[in-house]
């Protein structure tokens, strides 16, 4: 059974700290999105990448968040410096999007607490 | 407005009761829509997938209303294990971004 897979699952950090996650998204997919879920917010897009190429990160606050794609089976989303107001659970979630068709499969998420 | 929204509930049924949510979206343009389960602390699993009118799959219903810009989740002889949070997701267009909008989620509690 494919599945998106995120590390770490859980992260507690101090504010100012550079943070990492990392998603491997299911083989074949060829699009790849961040979101961050917070009780106020919900779930929220920060970015996502077509065939590695970047295509939206308006979500994101450019200042401290980055996202990349070094190859097909990475997918990294770095928050440097963190500051508390970044606590969330990030997920990453992967699809084979074309034409109507735009399913999306949710990796288990990283839960990140800065203090 | 909010591009997608949904009432939060929290809807409390008896096991056993049909209970339907609604879900309605701002952009008249949009063709495709989804329905996801989300379990506490836990990632939205997809549900079902709303191209044309509507879609079946055992209990679980979804219609689209294309006139009145909402989709519904009718979920028929409830269980225990329906508890969960229920995400509709609207691909803002056009549909070759995959690109969802995400509504706040309606939550469900089963009761004995």
């Amino acid at each position: 059974d494919a599945r998106v897979t995120q590390t770490p699952r859980h992260k507690v950090t101090e504010m100012g700290q550079e943070v990492t996650m990392r998603c491997q998204p299911i083989l074949g997919h060829n699009t790849v999105f961040w979101y961050r879920q917070t009780m106020m917010q919900g779930l929220e897009l920060l970015a996502y990448f077509r065939n590695r190429a970047p295509l939206d990160d308006s979500g994101m606050p450019k200042d401290r968040f980055s996202a990349e794609m070094p190859d097909a089976t990475l997918a990294t989303l770095k928050i440097q410096p963190s500051e508390p107001r970044d606590s969330a659970v990030y997920f990453c979630a992967s699809g084979l999007v074309g034409g109507l068709a735009g399913e999306q499969y949710f990796g288990p998420g990283t839960r990140l607490t800065v203090t | 407005r909010k591009e997608v929204e949904q009432d939060p509930g929290p809807f409390n049924v008896p096991e056993g009761a049909t209970v339907a949510f609604n879900c309605t979206y701002s952009n008249s343009a949009s063709q495709s829509f989804f329905w996801y389960r989300q379990d506490c602390r836990k990632e939205p699993k997809l549900l079902m997938s709303v191209y044309s009118s509507g879609n079946e799959d055992g209990r679980f219903t979804a219609q689209l209303n294309r006139a009145s810009q909402y989709i519904s989740l009718l979920i028929r002889d409830s269980k225990l294990s329906d508890s969960a949070t229920y995400l509709c997701a609207v691909m803002r267009p056009p549909s070759n971004t995959g690109k969802l909008i995400f509504g706040q989620g309606t939550t469900l509690q089963v009761k004995p």
